[in-house]
């Protein structure tokens, strides 16, 4: 149980792009997600958090503006790039947490999509 | 703010050793401690979770330990495989529940 699941797991697009990455939670209600961020050989980076039905609580230096998110339902979370460009490229990992489980303290991690911008 | 390190940033071994990796946090006033693995290109998977007012954890062939008060973790593998090549990152939680992730430790066993 407890598993997570995100799509695409990989997308390469042009730069100027928006880009919208999903996060299920697939056999139980997250209602918190989260979304990191992971640059290639350093850790991951909390970008925002998301509780269902309300506003993401962005963290320090990420723009809300560029990192759209939204969810708007207890299994569903989605991360839209705007207007990609080339540093955005990363490796965007989601985490939930929330009922339907044993632990509902404990994170559940999803595979993550590995984002190109050409 | 807290901090988050972890040395050695790389290591490989020949199969069969027992190692250690070491963590350290700037912050002792943690929720809890928890140590993952992550496969290239892959998501993170969960090894051990030490909660703050535990010692240590242990679970097969691994070993966690946690000092709050000098703001240390190691975690133990004992008789290695190739299997367990990964990166292992080390996160702690203060009580806003947040993650704050180590940079990692790479791990390679040769055979």
């Amino acid at each position: 149980g407890a598993v997570v699941s995100q799509h695409p797991s990989r997308v390469i697009c042009k730069s100027g792009t928006s880009v919208k990455i999903e996060c299920r939670s697939l056999d139980f209600q997250a209602t918190t997600m989260f979304w990191y961020r992971q640059f290639p050989k350093q850790s991951l980076m909390l970008m925002a958090t998301s509780n269902e039905g309300s506003k993401a609580t962005y963290e320090q230096g990420v723009e809300k503006d560029k990192f759209l998110i939204n969810h708007a339902s207890l299994t569903l979370s989605t991360l839209t790039v705007t207007s990609a460009h080339p540093e955005d490229s990363s490796f965007y990992i989601c985490s939930a947490k929330g009922q339907g489980i044993r632990e509902t303290d404990t994170q559940y991690f999803g595979p993550g999509t590995r984002l190109t911008v050409l | 703010k807290q901090e988050v390190t972890q040395i050695p940033a790389a290591l490989s071994v020949p199969e069969g050793e027992n190692l250690v990796l070491n963590c350290s946090f700037t912050d002792s006033a943690i929720y809890n401690l928890q140590w993952f693995r992550q496969d290239p290109g892959k998501g993170l998977t969960s090894l051990l979770l030490i909660q703050s007012s535990q010692r240590e954890q242990t679970s097969g062939r691994l070993n966690a330990s946690l000092d709050k008060s000098s703001g240390r973790s190691t975690l133990y593998i004992a008789a290695s495989q190739p299997g367990d090549s990964a990166t292992y990152l080390c996160a702690v939680k203060d009580y806003g529940q947040n993650f704050v992730f180590g940079p990692g430790t790479r791990l390679s066993v040769l055979p």
